[in-house]
């Protein structure tokens, strides 16, 4: 079966420090990586998907960045975290495309900025 | 701008009775229809999806699509308490990314 992992859990940082969340995915091969952001109030928002090594596209233009430098690996990152980068993050995986992607997630980091 | 619009809530009903919960969306060319379950602090789970107007029945859960009238809902029958969640809808609108409503908290009572 297929699992997914993300770390930290939890995690504060101060403002302007760097930032890297890792999620990886077990149990399938070639899946497609999601990173989501949840603040609060705002639901969840798509901030980078990756079809495959190397392929990221941005859905929102900020100061994070994402990399994928194996097949079930996703990384997160920041250069300098500012105070809106807190929420809760998630990682998403799902093995099909069209009427029936199903997305499941990884259980998160929750991070808080001061 | 593609929205999908759902109410915060919270929606209160008793154990046992009907919860339904609705989602509406802005963009005609949807195609398939996702909802997930999410506890306070834990992530979200997926409960089902749907592409076909009309029903679709899984255990006590039940998804309905009205594509004409852009509306998706949930039904969830004999609700527990443990049903006490925020319920996420979300949209396909495109090749391989989903679009996700707020949210609405459901409360319910023993």
């Amino acid at each position: 079966s297929q699992t997914i992992h993300q770390w930290p859990a939890t995690l504060v940082q101060p403002v302007g420090s760097p930032l890297s969340l890792e999620c990886t995915v077990e149990g399938t091969s070639n899946p497609n990586l999601y990173w989501y952001r949840q603040a609060a109030g705002r639901g969840l928002q798509l901030l980078f998907y990756s079809v495959g090594i190397g392929q990221i596209s941005s859905e929102v233009p900020q100061n994070l960045s994402a990399s994928r430098p194996q097949d079930r690996q996703f990384i997160l990152s920041s250069k300098k975290l500012l105070l809106s980068d807190s929420g809760f993050y998630l990682c998403a995986w799902s093995v099909r495309v069209g009427l029936d992607n199903e997305q499941f997630f990884g259980p998160g980091t929750r991070l808080t900025v001061l | 701008q593609k929205e999908v619009e759902q109410n915060s809530g919270p929606l209160s009903v008793p154990e046992g009775a009907i919860a339904s919960l609705n989602c509406t969306y802005s963009d005609r060319g949807s195609q398939s229809f996702f909802w997930y379950r999410q506890y306070s602090g834990k992530s979200p789970e997926l409960i089902m999806f749907i592409y076909s107007n009309g029903d679709k029945e899984d255990g006590r859960f039940t998804a309905q699509l009205n594509k004409a009238s852009q509306y998706v809902s949930l039904l969830i029958r004999d609700s527990q308490p443990s049903d006490s969640a925020t319920y996420l809808c979300a949209v396909n609108r495109g090749y391989s990314t989903l679009t996700f409503g707020k949210g609405t908290m459901l409360l319910v009572s023993p």
